[in-house]
């Protein structure tokens, strides 16, 4: 069984805070991860991709990935209110993606 | 700005009869994804299509389910006979190549079985 494993949350945290999101996953053969944003009622989409052990910055975004621990996670600097959404990590288990069942980013100004 | 778009955007039917949700790729992509989102099971890869060929369906319950891509511009995913666990939120998506490529997602088609 291929997983990806999130805290549901909610994560809630004071606007300007960094937010700190985090996934594991089973399968150490996983060569790519992915970092969706969902607001409520709205389709997925994508903020980051991470493809090498370390961290990748986008903006106020930075992906951290460590396969040895399989573990990767998704720092939001700066948090604004704007922020607040389901945050779905998804792994590549070879010919598809497998998402996590999401966190949950509450913002509080 | 090229969107992927999806029809309808809300079903409502009674259980044992046909539903078809379509599909509409950007255009140039070459995979299409269907997903569906339920709060228990989360967002689950029910196929995929890449140059109108089906890659996998192991997600989908084969007896009731049936995905199509009858053109490079339509993607159709059909339940036949519905059922009130079908009620979920169905996603397409379309990408460029593999399935670890940006996927862009429509807004989904939210199916209601009575």
């Amino acid at each position: 069984q291929k997983e990806v494993e999130q805290n549901s949350g909610p994560l809630s945290v004071p606007e300007g805070a960094i937010a700190s999101l985090n996934c594991t996953y089973s399968d150490r053969v996983s060569q790519s991860f992915f970092w969706y944003r969902q607001y409520s009622g709205k389709s997925p989409e994508l903020i980051m991709s991470i493809y090498s052990n370390g961290d990748k910055e986008d903006g106020r975004f930075t992906a951290q990935l460590n396969k040895a621990s399989q573990y990767v996670s998704l720092l939001i600097r700066d948090s604004q209110p704007s922020d607040s959404a389901t945050y779905l990590c998804a792994v590549d288990y070879g010919n598809k993606l497998v998402f996590g069942a999401g966190t949950i980013l509450r913002v509080k100004s | 700005d090229a969107r992927v778009t999806q029809t309808p955007r809300d079903k409502v039917t009674e259980m044992g009869q046909e539903v078809t949700m379509r599909c509409q790729p950007i255009l140039g992509h070459n995979t299409v994804f269907w997903y569906r989102q339920t709060m228990m099971q989360g967002l689950e890869l029910l196929a995929y299509f890449r140059n109108r060929a089906p890659l996998d369906d192991s997600g989908m319950p084969k007896d009731r389910f049936s995905a199509e891509m009858p053109d490079a511009t339509l993607a159709t995913l059909k339940i036949q006979p519905s059922e009130p666990r079908d009620s979920a939120v169905y996603f397409c998506a379309s990408g460029l190549g593999s399935p670890r490529e940006t996927q862009y997602f429509g807004p989904g088609t939210r199916l209601l079985v009575l």
